[in-house]
């Protein structure tokens, strides 16, 4: 079976600091990767996926970025994070881009910027 | 543009009673897909249940059903017999699909917290 992790699962870190998440999916072969942010109290909020190594689209413009070094690696990253960086971040995996596919969720990394 | 649209911040539910969460979408786009997803206070997003909008049968999954209603643009999610475990955020979400495809990238409400009491 398919199984995501992503780490680490919480963190608290400076302004200005640099941030690296990291997330895995396991038991599949070149999946759609998503990374999500919840701020609090609100929805969603999509801001990169991936369709296959290298391939990036950015849904918001910010001071984050993502990569796709292998097939089932998904990283988010930033230089310099920002007090508006909080949040809790979500990565998602889907098989593939069929109709009806959905999009499984792992178990979110809480990030404080103080 | 693609929209969705959860009107009800909170919800309070006795325990094994049925309880309905609204939702109401908007979109141009004549072929979509419709989700429910449930957060518990730990943060992961645990899926419940998908309705396509050619699918001519409401979606089931155990205790969970979807009220889809294509012509005012709802889809409730109804949860029957609740447990003190259901409570949580609830978000509805749709992306846009056709056949064969779809963009893959889905648009969430901002979710209801449903309490179970009791």
């Amino acid at each position: 079976s398919q199984t995501i992790h992503q780490w680490p699962a919480t963190l608290v870190q400076p302004v200005g600091s640099p941030l690296s998440l990291e997330c895995t999916v396991e038991g599949t072969s070149n999946p759609n990767l998503y990374w999500y942010r919840q701020a609090a109290g609100r929805g969603l909020q999509l801001l990169f996926y991936s369709v296959g190594i290298g391939q990036i689209s950015s849904e918001v413009p910010q001071n984050l970025s993502a990569s796709r070094p292998q097939d089932r690696q998904f990283i988010l990253s930033s230089k310099k994070l920002l007090l508006s960086d909080s949040g809790f971040y979500l990565c998602a995996w889907r098989q593939d881009r069929s109709s009806g596919n959905t999009i499984y969720f792992g178990e979110g990394s809480w990030l404080t910027v103080v | 543009a693609q929209k969705i649209t959860q009107t009800q911040p909170g919800m309070f539910v006795q325990e094994k009673e049925a309880v309905t969460l609204d939702c109401t979408y908007d979109t141009s786009d004549q072929s979509y897909g419709l989700f429910w997803y449930k957060q518990p206070s730990s943060g992961e997003m645990i899926f419940l249940i998908y309705q396509g909008s050619y699918d001519e049968q409401n979606a089931t999954e155990g205790r969970y059903s979807l009220n889809f209603q294509k012509a005012r643009k709802s889809a409730n999610l109804v949860i029957s017999a609740s447990q003190l475990g259901d409570s949580a955020m609830y978000f509805c979400a749709m992306r846009e699909e056709w056949w064969g495809g779809s963009q893959g990238n889905l648009i969430f409400g901002k979710g209801t917290k449903l309490s179970v009491k009791p």
